[in-house]
């Protein structure tokens, strides 16, 4: 059965700083995805990662896939304070309609 | 651009009433799901269907039930609320075959139960 954990939970930092979150999963996915949440709104697509090494950047957002290591990752670079928000991972497990969601992470980015 | 609508953004209702969820996409979406989103949770599946009449349980599908009589609208029903089923519920679509599999999701429907 697929897990998704994702870490950190919180996470605060300071405008221009970087960071990075993870997501690993327990089995093959062979696709995993990359959310953004505002408060009380839905989720925005900003990833989908298909293949090992696949790397995707957006903004201030990098995101990568390592089917090896079984793990995924958001890096922000030089963050700023909009893109404060919580951020969800899901990996599909493969051959399914079932898509299995990380419990997200808090990001605060303080001016 | 996929549009996922949901009938209510606020719903408050007693302990025992009857509830619906109303999700509607507008993009032929074979495929659609009901998750409930709960803090330090995530996204749980309740139930999916892959087609008009058709469902799949999620992982908590416990205390719900679902309908799809045509392919946009899929509804999500409370028997009977209980106070914990106060949550977050979110639904969204896919095409298979398209976007990656990518899910499209409504903006969610926040309801209290008191």
């Amino acid at each position: 059965e697929l897990k998704v954990e994702q870490n950190p939970l919180f996470l605060s930092m300071q405008e221009g700083k970087n960071y990075t979150i993870y997501c690993n999963y327990s089995t093959t996915s062979d696709r995993l995805y990359w959310y953004r949440q505002d408060p009380g709104k839905s989720l925005e697509s900003l990833f989908v990662l298909l293949s090992n090494g696949a790397v995707k950047q957006e903004g201030r957002l990098m995101a990568s896939l390592d089917t090896k290591a079984r793990l995924s990752t958001l890096h922000i670079t030089a963050a700023v304070h909009d893109l404060s928000a919580t951020y969800f991972c899901a990996g599909r497990i493969s051959g399914t309609y079932k898509y299995i969601f990380g419990t997200g992470t808090r990001l605060k980015v303080l001016a | 651009d996929v549009k996922v609508t949901q009938s209510s953004r606020y719903l408050v209702k007693r302990t025992g009433e009857k509830v619906f969820l109303e999700c509607v996409q507008d993009m032929d979406h074979e495929n659609m799901f009901w998750y409930r989103q709960d803090p330090g949770l995530g996204l749980r599946l309740i139930y999916f269907s892959y087609d008009v009449k058709m469902k799949e349980k999620g992982d908590i599908p416990e205390g719900y039930s679902v309908s799809r009589e045509k392919k946009e609208r899929f509804s999500l029903i409370l028997e009977s609320a209980s106070t914990n089923q106060t949550s977050m519920y979110l639904c969204a679509s896919i095409q298979p075959g398209q976007d990656y599999y990518e899910q499209y999701f409504g903006p969610g429907t926040r309801l209290t139960v008191t």
